[in-house]
């Protein structure tokens, strides 16, 4: 059981590049989320998708776009990269049951440089 | 604004002491308040979920409660092993997810 997995686990990237991040989760989670984690910053939301077909800004959308391909499958697309989007980045999914929420899955992150 | 905070920032605990580790929120509608831990280089690792005011759970030395507007993690007796970032997010409205900025947990012996 994979739970959820992203790739790639570790990118150097040179500030203007583009790259695509991935995230699939195999749990059948309506809900999917991309985080940055930097030090002492806990987990900051980018973006979100609480269903197949929706997705919504987080607390630091700006300079990130993502699409939610299909029900297993999120994706973070950086355009133009900046020194500034060095961090690590989490995907994870989480399922519900009515009204109420319930925990999310996390993969393993991808430790992204920007030089 | 802050919707999920946490404190202290960071905790020295001698083996034995026990303490508690706060998070508060401001979000209306919650559809489930979750504690987890993190280790150096991974993912987070979820320990519990919380519901409504009132609500207990217990795992081990780790005991979380919930009132209103905010939460606790009472560590009893700790162990060096449960040196480790905890962190407390938030679930409300769309299944919208929001973390606090954790607590760093340090336990010598």
């Amino acid at each position: 059981n994979a739970g959820v997995t992203q790739t790639p686990k570790f990118q150097v990237l040179k500030t203007g590049q583009s790259m695509t991040l991935q995230c699939a989760q195999d749990m059948n989670h309506n809900s999917m989320y991309w985080y940055r984690q930097d030090p002492g910053m806990g987990l900051r939301l980018i973006y979100y998708s609480a269903s197949e077909g929706t997705t919504d800004k987080g607390e630091v959308p700006n300079g990130y776009n993502v699409s939610r391909l299909n029900k297993r499958e999120f994706s973070l697309r950086l355009e133009s990269a900046a020194p500034s989007q060095t961090s690590v980045y989490f995907c994870a999914s989480s399922g519900g049951r009515g009204s109420y929420g319930t925990e999310a899955f996390f993969g393993q992150g991808t430790r992204l440089t920007v030089v | 604004e802050d919707q999920v905070t946490q404190s202290p920032e960071a905790l020295r605990l001698q083996e034995g002491e026990s303490s508690s580790l706060n998070c508060s929120y401001t979000v209306s509608g919650l559809r489930g308040l979750f504690w987890y831990r993190q280790d150096p280089g991974k993912g987070p690792e979820f320990l519990f979920t919380l519901y409504s005011a009132g609500e207990e759970k217990e795992k081990e030395r780790l005991k979380a409660t919930l009132t209103k507007k905010e939460s606790f993690l009472h560590i009893t007796a700790p162990k060096p092993e449960d040196s480790a970032t905890y962190l407390c997010a938030v679930q409300w409205g769309g299944n919208k997810l929001v973390f606090g900025a954790g607590t760093i947990l340090r336990v010598k012996s």
